[in-house]
């Protein structure tokens, strides 16, 4: 069972364009949602979390929307340049129970110049 | 370099033998984790451990897959009899867990398997 779904699988922007990617989660016990970079050949990259008691963060050009009621979490990418080409994870996890990451299908962003 | 680190980065192995891959963690993190990804698709949780304990093991990890993190420092995976199905990144993680956010994990470069 997916616990966590993830779209679209993959994503073309232009550079400067907002590629969205969209998670959405069934179990209300998750409480802690990082999202991940990855490059090919390279282990995944922790570029920022959310918890479920806030609605919105922002680091740098990334920004997570939460929505509890809905389950749903999204990732925007702000101002995107071709070095953020790359695949994205999203991820969930219940601090109780051991903080294991249960992780989302991924989302292969191509940012063209 | 204080990241996590793994080795070997690749390893080839004829099915039916044996691997073992170790992990060395950030220092002064206390949890470590292993994760098992497949091409296209996002890591899985294989094991995990607080210190020398081994915490909890994933249904995925078959009686052939074993880890061990003898002094709460570095763990191994070892992989017997290596079938063509056990072909993937292994992926190690570990975070500081001191019984309140943040809960952080972050990932080493992951050691390749493929078995022929």
């Amino acid at each position: 069972q997916q616990q966590v779904k993830q779209s679209p699988q993959s994503l073309i922007v232009q550079k400067g364009g907002i590629p969205i990617i969209n998670c959405a989660y069934e179990n209300t016990a998750f409480d802690y949602f990082p999202w991940y970079q990855q490059f090919p050949g390279k282990g995944p990259a922790l570029l920022i979390a959310i918890r479920p008691d806030v609605s919105e963060k922002k680091e740098g050009r990334f920004t997570i929307s939460f929505n509890k009621s809905a389950k749903q979490f999204s990732l925007h990418i702000m101002d995107s340049q071709p070095g953020d080409s790359a695949t994205y994870f999203c991820a969930a996890s219940i601090k109780a129970a051991g903080n294991k990451l249960t992780f989302g299908g991924g989302t292969r962003v191509l940012v063209k110049p | 370099d204080t990241g996590v680190s793994q080795n070997p980065r690749h390893k080839i192995t004829k099915r039916g033998q044996n691997v073992t891959f170790r992990c060395d963690p950030i220092s002064e993190h206390n949890r470590l984790y292993w994760y098992r990804q497949t091409l296209g698709q996002g890591p899985e949780f294989l094991t995990y451990f607080q210190n020398e304990a081994q915490l909890e093991k994933s249904r995925l990890l078959s009686d052939r897959f074993s880890a061990e993190r003898p002094k709460g420092s570095f763990s191994t995976l070892e992989i017997q009899r290596t079938e063509q199905g056990d072909s993937a990144m292994y992926l190690c993680a570990s975070s500081l867990f001191s019984g309140k956010a943040p809960y952080e994990q972050y990932f080493g470069p992951g050691t390749r398997l493929t078995v022929t």
